[in-house]
């Protein structure tokens, strides 16, 4: 299987700090994406990120990625307590035709 | 939600009746999308759609059928439902194959 896989599960952190978490893959992609998921509801699109990409900044993300280590990871600066959610990164792959593979996700709660 | 709708959002069902999941856009993008989630395994594919009449089976397609005759509508048929398809079943569209993808508010299936 191609499918991401998030590090850690779990994640606590203080209001104000910042959270970092880490997707490595096994196949090569086009491109790779990471989603955040409220309890109860759908997947959000956050950021997408090529292959001939290093790092990429929206807001206070910050994404970077690997391609030699088959590996990303997302960076939440200045976190809130909204920003508890689970988030998952998804990877294309170069054969895969136009499907992506999720990972299982890290839990992130972040304590007012 | 990205004017992408689910119906019906909460369904409990016997083993062994057929079941059909409607998803719904009004962005007119071309890919569509049926995950299903459970825990400890993340999303995973079942179908997808890059067309009208135009599917492809996912990783998890097996029990499952998909159409699509229109391209706001893309219907997943669990033929014969089994207690290992209680799920949250999420559809997505998507532009291009490559690009975001926006996901629905999901169903929660139960199958008794």
């Amino acid at each position: 299987s191609q499918q991401g896989e998030e590090d850690p599960q779990a994640l606590s952190i203080q209001e104000g700090e910042n959270a970092t978490m880490n997707c490595s893959y096994k196949t090569s992609i086009n491109n790779l994406q990471w989603y955040r998921q409220n309890s109860g509801r759908g997947l959000v699109h956050l950021i997408l990120i090529r292959s001939n990409e290093r790092e990429k900044h929206s807001g206070r993300l910050r994404v970077t990625l690997d391609t030699s280590k088959k590996s990303s990871s997302l960076l939440i600066t200045a976190s809130r307590a909204a920003d508890t959610a689970s988030y998952f990164c998804a990877t294309d792959g170069l054969r895969s035709g136009n499907q992506f593979y999720f990972g299982t996700g890290t839990s992130l709660t972040v304590i007012p | 939600d990205a004017g992408i709708t689910q119906s019906p959002r909460h369904k409990v069902t016997e083993t062994g009746t057929p079941v059909t999941l409607r998803c719904h856009q009004t962005e007119n993008h071309r890919y569509m999308y049926w995950y299903r989630q459970d825990p400890g395994h993340g999303l995973r594919l079942i179908h997808y759609s890059y067309g009208v009449k135009d599917t492809d089976k996912g990783e998890v397609s097996d029990g499952y059928s998909v159409s699509r005759s229109k391209t706001e509508d893309f219907l997943l048929t669990l033929e014969s439902a089994t207690s290992s398809q209680t799920s949250v079943y999420f559809c997505a569209i998507s532009e291009s194959g490559y690009n975001e993808q926006f996901f629905g508010p999901g169903t929660r299936l139960t199958v008794l």
